[in-house]
């Protein structure tokens, strides 16, 4: 078992949805980050909370140390919200564990 | 500020070949982090420095990687020789101030 899953793997939605991407971890963490990544390969962080919420323009990130579990959502979809979001634990002081990813696709 | 800076983006070669990747974190960024991602799972760690010393290469495969940062800046990761199931991307992440990170763009590396 990972200790690191996110759920769904794939996500398919039509412009508009409203999007939640789950993320649950089994360690001990001092962070946690929601990663996107595009075609490209290229990765960039979207949050890094370690309690409570945090909202930036659509996108809001959860987290609950308590229950080990982080959600990210996204209010009204578009297709460039198009790519793979990554959920990233902080153990110790640097290192990070990573999940699988989750891949979104928004139709318009 | 100027991010991560990686190169090449992309790279094909074939295996039992040589390949060598480059990264330039962002300045004054002390770790430096190596790591592997294959189609469809997330990103695994190589190797973290700390400056020019290396603090995890647990999971870096020795036999035909190899990875340096001299003078705690830029760093390298090469293969030699390379196999087909070393096709992935590689991403150089750097931070100052953990638990934050910063990304690289990533060099897509296809092995044939």
């Amino acid at each position: 078992k990972n200790e690191v899953e996110q759920s769904p793997q794939n996500l398919t939605a039509q412009e508009g949805e409203f999007i939640t991407i789950n993320c649950s971890y089994s360690v001990g963490i001092s962070a946690l980050h929601w990663l996107q990544q595009h075609p490209g390969g290229g990765i960039v962080s979207l949050f890094m909370l370690s309690s409570g919420k945090k909202k930036h323009g659509r996108l809001i990130a959860t987290i609950n140390i308590q229950e080990k579990h982080s959600s990210l959502h996204i209010t009204a979809s578009h297709p460039r919200d198009s790519a793979v979001y990554i959920c990233a634990v902080v153990q110790g002081a640097q290192k990070l564990v990573f999940g699988q990813g989750t891949r979104l696709t928004i139709n318009p | 500020e100027a991010g991560v800076a990686q190169s090449p983006r992309y790279k094909i070669i074939e295996k039992r070949q040589s390949v060598a990747f480059w990264c330039n974190p962002i300045s004054g960024h002390a770790t430096l982090y190596w790591y592997q991602q294959i189609l469809g799972q997330g990103p695994k760690l190589l190797i973290q420095f700390q400056n020019n010393g290396v603090v995890d290469d647990s999971q870096l495969p020795k036999d035909r990687f190899s990875a340096e940062r001299l003078k705690g800046v830029d760093s390298t990761l090469k293969i030699q020789p390379a196999k087909l199931e070393d096709s992935a991307v590689y991403l150089c992440a750097s931070t100052k101030q953990p638990p934050e990170a910063f990304f690289g763009q990533g060099t897509r590396l296809t092995v044939v």
